[in-house]
C-alpha cells in the first residue's frame, strides 16, 4: 500500500538548472497538492489540482510550473533554479478538496539544495 | 483567508508528563476542519486527530486529545503520559470548504526529556 510516492528523495541542483519532481498516488484521490517547508515557515502551498485537469495556484507559486498528468500523477517543475528555492517538498493527496473532514496524505519528501 | 498560530517555537518537557501545544486560528468558513501533524526527525508528515468545527465532542485518539474551544478559536493538542518518541515537530492545519488543502501554523518543536 504505496500512498503518495515522491521522487527523487534527494536532489542538488546549481542555480539555473532545471528539474522535474515527479508524484503519483494509488488511493485514487481527486485532488493533489504541492508544498514546501521552510525551517520556521511551516508548509506553504505552491500548487495545487482540485481535480484531474485543473490546477490553480497556491499561497507561493513563483517560479514552479505544475502539470495533472492523470488521475494518479501530479509533477512540479522548477524551470531555473534559484538559491531560494533550496527547501523540503511534499507532495499530498486527498479524496475530495472540498471535504473537511478527512486528512491529507503526504509523500515522504524531497529534500532539495541549490547551489 | 485562513490563519493558523502556534505561539510556541519549542517546548521541553519531561518524560511521562502531559503536554499541551497551543494553536489559533481564524476563519470566515462556517465550516472547517482542524488537523494536528506529527513529523520526527525522519521527515515524515504523519497524521494524528481532526475536529470538525460542527464536531459537539473533543476528538481524542489514544493518547492524543484536541481541547476545541470554538468560541476562541482555540484547538490545542493535548498529549497524555508523554514519551521519548513524541519528541517531533508538531503542526497544526486547518481545511475549509475549499479544494485549496490545509493552511499550516509554523509548528512547535517537542523535546520529551527522560
Amino acid at each position: 500500500n504505496a500512498g503518495v510516492t515522491q521522487t527523487p528523495k534527494f536532489q542538488v541542483l546549481k542555480t539555473g538548472q532545471s528539474m522535474t519532481l515527479q508524484c503519483a498516488q494509488d488511493m485514487n484521490h481527486n485532488s493533489m497538492y504541492w508544498y514546501r517547508q521552510d525551517p520556521g515557515m511551516g508548509l506553504r502551498l505552491i500548487y495545487y489540482s482540485a481535480s484531474e485537469g485543473t490546477t490553480d495556484k497556491g499561497e507561493v507559486p513563483n517560479g514552479y510550473n505544475v502539470s495533472r498528468l492523470n488521475k494518479r500523477e501530479f509533477s512540479l517543475r522548477l524551470e531555473s533554479a534559484a538559491p531560494s528555492q533550496t527547501s523540503v517538498y511534499f507532495c499530498a493527496s486527498h479524496v475530495f478538496g472540498g471535504q473537511t473532514g478527512s486528512p491529507l496524505h503526504f509523500g515522504n519528501g524531497t529534500r532539495l539544495t541549490v547551489t | 483567508a485562513q490563519k493558523i498560530t502556534q505561539t510556541q517555537p519549542g517546548m521541553f518537557v519531561q518524560e511521562k508528563e502531559a503536554v499541551t501545544l497551543d494553536c489559533t486560528y481564524d476563519t470566515s468558513d462556517p465550516s472547517y476542519g482542524l488537523f494536528w501533524y506529527k513529523q520526527p526527525s525522519s521527515g515524515e508528515m504523519i497524521f494524528l486527530i481532526y475536529q470538525g468545527s460542527y464536531d459537539q465532542q473533543n476528538a481524542t485518539e489514544g493518547r492524543y486529545s484536541l481541547n476545541f474551544q470554538k468560541a476562541r478559536k482555540s484547538a490545542n493538542l493535548v498529549i497524555s503520559a508523554s514519551q521519548l518518541g513524541d519528541s517531533a515537530m508538531y503542526f497544526c492545519a486547518m481545511k475549509g470548504g475549499g479544494a485549496d488543502g490545509l493552511t499550516f501554523g509554523k509548528g512547535t518543536h517537542l523535546i520529551i526529556q527522560p
